[in-house]
């Protein structure tokens, strides 16, 4: 089992609809969670951070997470092209090492016109 | 303030000839990061910085590759010998310490003929 698993998609969604993005992760005492952005030729850009069960809103984006379940979501309302990107999800790790940011592979993101 | 930066944007080279990619990562920051990302694919952690403790060298590829970094500040990724399957992004990151969110900076692109 991946440390940090993402559907690699692509996701498509009509503009000015819904988009949801999931991520499970397997490390269970994970406290800290993340959402970055990577427009194609460009580098991850971090969009949101999530500690705490429950929702976290950020004007269109809202963050879930479930630690229960060991899931963490991305929901962007009213998907404008300009969304369509890759969407890393990234969470903290316990390893051997110690705490570690494990990324997942990222879900493309299309949002059409 | 200043975010990362690397140096150089691109970098054209022949098989075999050595290189040296260099960042800076955001001041204040302990926690520095290199990640190797290639065409359409997930980050590929390579090597982790933190502070004066031994570098995690755990990604890394193969031998020919090295990386420092000196003073607790920049960081130099060196590739020895380098073959064309060494053809990605080179992506470094920054973060106040392990486990909390990385900021990345534009990334090398380094093309090996």
């Amino acid at each position: 089992q991946k440390e940090v698993e993402q559907n690699s998609g692509p996701l498509s969604v009509p503009e000015g609809a819904i988009a949801s993005l999931n991520c499970t992760y397997s490390d269970r005492g994970s406290q800290s969670f993340f959402w970055y952005r990577q427009y194609s030729g460009k580098s991850p850009e971090l969009i949101m951070s999530i500690y705490s069960n429950g929702d976290k809103e950020d004007g269109r984006f809202t963050a879930q997470l479930n630690k229960a379940s060991q899931y963490v979501s991305l929901l962007i309302r009213d998907s404008q092209p300009s969304d369509s990107a890759t969407y890393l999800c990234a969470v903290n790790i316990l390893t051997g090492g110690g705490n570690k940011l494990t990324f997942g592979t990222g879900t493309q993101l299309k949002v059409e016109l | 303030g200043a975010g990362v930066s690397q140096s150089p944007s691109n970098k054209v080279t022949e098989k075999g000839k050595d290189v040296e990619l260099r960042c800076d990562p955001i001041s204040g920051h302990t926690a520095l990061y290199w990640y190797r990302q290639s065409l359409g694919q997930g980050l590929e952690f390579l090597i982790y910085f933190q502070g004066n403790s031994a570098p995690d060298k755990s990604g890394l590829p193969s031998d020919r590759f090295s990386a420092e970094r000196t003073g607790g500040s920049v960081s130099t990724l060196t590739i020895q010998r380098t073959q064309q399957e060494d053809s990605a992004v080179y992506l470094c990151a920054s973060s106040w310490d392990r486990g909390n969110e990385q900021f990345f900076g534009p990334g090398t692109r380094l093309t090996v003929l």
